[in-house]
């Protein structure tokens, strides 16, 4: 089945800076790529995703990067705010199963 | 996007009794999920759960102990029996549903239960 590694585990920033979390995947039949954030007594919240057919993704000033023959994907947050603090979490499924989940990056960033 | 509810969104429970979460979705899913998430712990899925069909379990988990209902498309319980403190966890609703590049996977708040 798929396996999914996610790092760092933590990663602090200072506001103002870049902030680049890093998936790899084991199964070459995943094509779909979704991080969540999580914060603090809430269930994850969906912020981005991106299919096996594309290599990038933006929306404002987070950006999702996926490397299929290396099988890894990437989230970039630009700008980063004391609100960007929170757990992020990468997944990977192929049609018709269901996520599995990398195991999360705490993000603090500072003001 | 679904949106998704779940009741209750915490308890804090004795060991040895059961617990029936339920999980409301305002359209209708055909893929529904539970996921385990323990204290500081990532997602771990528990089962799937398709209207008109058995729950497909993961490794690890077993029907007796963790019973699911999905009497439609747009409901479905997880029961936690017989309860000890390392089920202690928070227990998640997913669902797939229809977003703006194709099918995406929305989460519940969660319960968030506690058993003592």
């Amino acid at each position: 089945g798929e396996n999914v590694e996610q790092h760092p585990s933590t990663l602090s920033v200072q506001e103002g800076d870049s902030a680049v979390i890093k998936c790899t995947y084991s199964d070459s039949a995943s094509n779909y790529f979704p991080w969540y954030k999580q914060e603090l007594g809430k269930g994850p919240q969906l912020i981005i995703d991106i299919r096996s057919n594309v290599g990038e993704k933006k929306d404002q000033r987070i950006a999702v990067t996926l490397n299929k023959t290396a099988k890894h994907f990437s989230l970039h947050i630009t700008e980063t705010q004391p609100e960007n603090s929170a757990v992020y979490f990468c997944a990977a499924r192929q049609a018709g199963t269901a996520l599995i989940f990398g195991k999360g990056t705490t993000l603090s960033v500072s003001s | 996007s679904a949106v998704i509810s779940q009741k209750p969104s915490r308890d804090i429970c004795q060991r040895g009794t059961s617990l029936t979460i339920q999980c409301q979705v305002d359209s209708q899913v055909t893929m529904m999920f539970w996921y385990r998430q323990q204290p500081g712990q990532s997602l771990t899925l528990i089962a799937t759960a398709n209207q008109g069909s058995e729950a497909t379990y993961e490794s690890g988990f077993v029907i007796d102990k963790f019973p699911i209902s999905r009497p439609n498309l747009t409901f479905s319980t997880l029961t936690v029996s017989n309860m000890s403190p390392e089920d202690s966890s928070i227990y998640l609703c997913s669902v797939e549903d229809s977003g703006t590049g194709g099918l995406e996977q929305y989460f519940g708040p969660g319960t968030r239960l506690t058993v003592t």
